[in-house]
C-alpha cells in the first residue's frame, strides 16, 4: 500500500517570500502520478500542480514548482513570491496509473502568508 | 461548464436518519469517487465507480452505499446515520490523464 507523509503540519511565511512544503511517499510502483492540492478556507480542493513519475523534468505552474526526487521518493512544492491568497491547507497526493487510480493523500500542511 | 457539483452543501441529521448526497459532473468522466475528510486525516476514499452501473468499495465503506445509474451522477447514501459519520464529504471525477477534480464538499453533522 502507498503512503504519503507531510511532516510539516503548519508553516508561515512573509508575503512575497518563497516557501517550500515537503512531501515524501512510499511505493513499490515505478509508474505513478503525484499532485499538490490546495484547500483554502472555502474548503474547495483545487489542483495546484501535477507530476508524472516517468518525466524527469520538474513540473511548474506560474509561481508554483516542484522538486521531484524519484529515487528519494520526495516531492516538495515551492511557492515563489507568496501572496495572501496562497493561505490554505496544502495536500500532497499519490496515484498509481493502474487499477482504480485512487488518490492517497497526506495529512496536509497549513500554510499562512503573513502580510 | 460547472465541473463537479454536490448537493446539499450542509446538512444536520439525527442519529438513525437517512440521507443521500448527490454528485454531478459535466466533463464526461468515467471514474468518480466519494471521499470523506476528517481533521488531521486528509481525505479517505469511501467508494468509487469506474463507469455507469459500476461501484466498488474504498478504504472506509462501512455505513455507506452508492449508486451510479447515470454516467454523470454518483450518489452516496447513509441508511442509518451515526455520529462517527460527521465529516466533510467530497466527490471527485477523474480525467483520462489521471487528474481528479473535486466538488465543493458537503458538511454533514450527525447529532
Amino acid at each position: 500500500a502507498q503512503t504519503v507523509t507531510q511532516s510539516q503540519p503548519e508553516m508561515s511565511v512573509q508575503e512575497a517570500e518563497t516557501v517550500t512544503l515537503s512531501c515524501t511517499y512510499d511505493t513499490s510502483e515505478n509508474n505513478y502520478y503525484l499532485f499538490w492540492y490546495k484547500q483554502p478556507p472555502s474548503r474547495q480542493m483545487i489542483l495546484v500542480i501535477r507530476q508524472e513519475a516517468y518525466k524527469q523534468q520538474n513540473a511548474t505552474e506560474n509561481r508554483f514548482s516542484v522538486n521531484f526526487q524519484k529515487a528519494a521518493k520526495s516531492f516538495s512544492l515551492k511557492i515563489s513570491d507568496s501572496q495572501l491568497g496562497d493561505t490554505a491547507m496544502y495536500f500532497c497526493a499519490f496515484s498509481p496509473n493502474f487499477g482504480n487510480e485512487k488518490l492517497t493523500f497526506g495529512t496536509g500542511t497549513r500554510l499562512t502568508i503573513i502580510p | 461548464n460547472a465541473g463537479v457539483t454536490q448537493t446539499p452543501k450542509f446538512r444536520v441529521l439525527k442519529t438513525g436518519q437517512s440521507m443521500t448526497l448527490l454528485c454531478a459532473q459535466d466533463m464526461n468522466h468515467e471514474y468518480m469517487y466519494w471521499y470523506r475528510q476528517d481533521p488531521g486525516m486528509g481525505l479517505r476514499l469511501i467508494h468509487y465507480s469506474v463507469g455507469e452501473g459500476t461501484t466498488a468499495k474504498g478504504e472506509v465503506p462501512d455505513g455507506y452505499n452508492v449508486s451510479r445509474l447515470k454516467k454523470q451522477n454518483f450518489l452516496l447514501g447513509l441508511e442509518s446515520a451515526a455520529p462517527s459519520q460527521t465529516s466533510v464529504y467530497f466527490c471527485a471525477s477523474r480525467n483520462p490523464s489521471y487528474t481528479q477534480y473535486f466538488g465543493p464538499g458537503t458538511r454533514l453533522t450527525v447529532l
